[in-house]
């Protein structure tokens, strides 16, 4: 089944302690992408990757990291971890010809 | 860059009514228009699309809408059934990019 797949699906963890969300794609697909959602906020782009090795910032990319090393891998880390990085995290991918595909996402919770 | 506004934040209708949610764009270079329905608990999933040489595209009881002039694009939904109820984001995609820009989500409660 074609699919994107993160874990973990929900996480609390403490501030400051390093985490990181893993992301795969079955498909292919060259372009990669995080986004969180928050109430009110809709969906904004935390970073995107158009290939293998190639990583850009998106609308909201303070405080996180993110690496393509594989073209199905892209995940994200979080080296410090604030409460304000309380969210739903959502991996999607696509091919550039329709929309994205998106994974099941990630509640994160910090205290 | 692109700014897509999504209107309204809340809507309810009773089973059977119609429901309309619009968008509008600010970049007229925009030329890809998909809408997604994010039922709770899950990621957001694509369910209908419109390109910009398309005016009106339409699937079963759900309709996209196109005014290139006015840069704004509705969803439709007839006959609007219990299953319907979710959020429901609009997304514009400016030229070739990859990228697209979402609405902030409309929830929709469809009452028995």
């Amino acid at each position: 089944e074609a699919q994107v797949t993160q874990n973990p699906r929900y996480l609390i963890t403490v501030t400051g302690k390093k985490l990181t969300v893993t992301c795969s794609q079955n498909m292919n697909h060259e372009y990669m992408s995080w986004y969180r959602q928050d109430p009110g906020l809709g969906l904004r782009q935390i970073y995107y990757s158009m290939n293998v090795e190639v990583t850009d910032k998106g609308d909201v990319p303070e405080g996180y990291k993110v690496s393509r090393k594989e073209k199905r891998n892209f995940p994200l880390i979080l080296e410090s971890p604030s409460p304000n990085q309380t969210s739903l995290y959502f991996c999607a991918s696509t091919t550039g010809e329709r929309g994205y595909t998106f994974g099941s996402g990630t509640r994160l919770t910090v205290v | 860059g692109e700014n897509v506004e999504q209107h309204p934040s809340t809507l309810s209708v009773q089973e059977g009514d119609s429901a309309v949610i619009k968008c509008t764009y600010s970049d007229s270079a925009s030329n890809y228009f998909p809408w997604y329905k994010q039922e709770l608990g899950k990621g957001p999933q694509l369910i209908i699309d419109i390109r910009s040489n398309v005016g009106e595209k339409k699937d079963q009881r759900i309709a996209v809408t196109l005014n290139k002039t006015a840069k704004h694009f509705s969803l439709h939904i007839t006959e609007t059934q219990p299953e319907d109820s979710a959020v429901y984001f609009c997304a514009a995609r400016v030229g070739s990019a990859r990228q697209l820009t979402f609405g902030s989500g409309t929830q929709l409660t469809v009452l028995p």
